[in-house]
């Protein structure tokens, strides 16, 4: 069965600190990976994929990284703002399917 | 931002009642999905479409439909709600390729009395 497990379950750092969040996942065979962030009130919006090749890949002082060998992925915020303060989700695709496996996500909130 | 609208954005109803939530989108996309959210959880997938008059049930499928009669629009039926649909509901589409994103609208938060 197809699973994504994420941690920390919530997290709570400084403004200006760096923080990383941890996607384990059993998805076969793999496709990609991929990072969401989600506002409250709002609907998830995409931030990162990743595919078998990649290790890493960065947008903005987002940067996610990917193992394939042992099916872990992180994503590292760099001087987080108070603007990060969101959920934000692991999603993993296996090949030749449309339905991807979305973990609980990882609470982040950005204290001033 | 994708264009994807959800309506309503807050329904609060009495139990036995039918509702639909409205799902619509102007990208395009021929794959829309339907997704539960509670708190703290992954997202359930409840019903999804790969195109005009396709339709498959998802995880939590029961006690609701869906139908695709046009690309754009994707509603979702109770036909009798019960305080155990109390939840968030979030439509989303994507475009065919496999490594395409998901987009999501801004969701449905339903409370059942």
């Amino acid at each position: 069965k197809n699973q994504v497990e994420q941690s920390p379950q919530s997290l709570i750092i400084l403004e200006g600190k760096n923080c990383t969040l941890q996607c384990n996942y059993t998805v076969s065979p793999f496709s990609n990976l991929r990072w969401y962030k989600q506002d409250t009130g709002r609907g998830p919006v995409s931030l990162t994929i990743m595919t078998f090749s990649e290790n890493t890949k960065s947008n903005g002082r987002y940067t996610a990284t990917l193992d394939a060998d042992t099916k872990q992925s992180s994503l590292h915020i760099t001087a987080s703002q108070l603007s990060d303060s969101a959920s934000y989700i692991c999603v993993a695709t296996s090949g030749g399917s449309y339905i991807p496996t979305f973990g609980r996500g990882t609470s982040l909130i950005v204290h001033p | 931002e994708a264009d994807i609208y959800q309506t309503p954005r807050y329904l609060v109803i009495g139990t036995g009642k039918k509702i639909t939530l409205e799902c619509s989108q102007t990208m395009g996309h021929d794959k829309m999905y339907w997704y539960q959210q509670d708190p703290g959880m992954e997202l359930h997938l409840i019903h999804y479409s790969y195109g005009v008059n396709s339709t498959e049930k998802g995880d939590l499928s029961s006690e609701s439909t869906v139908s695709r009669i046009r690309t754009e629009h994707f509603p979702l039926t109770l036909e009798s709600a019960r305080p155990s649909h109390t939840s968030q509901y979030l439509c989303a589409s994507r475009r065919d390729a496999e490594s395409s994103p998901l987009h999501f609208g801004n969701g449905t938060r339903l409370t059942v009395t």
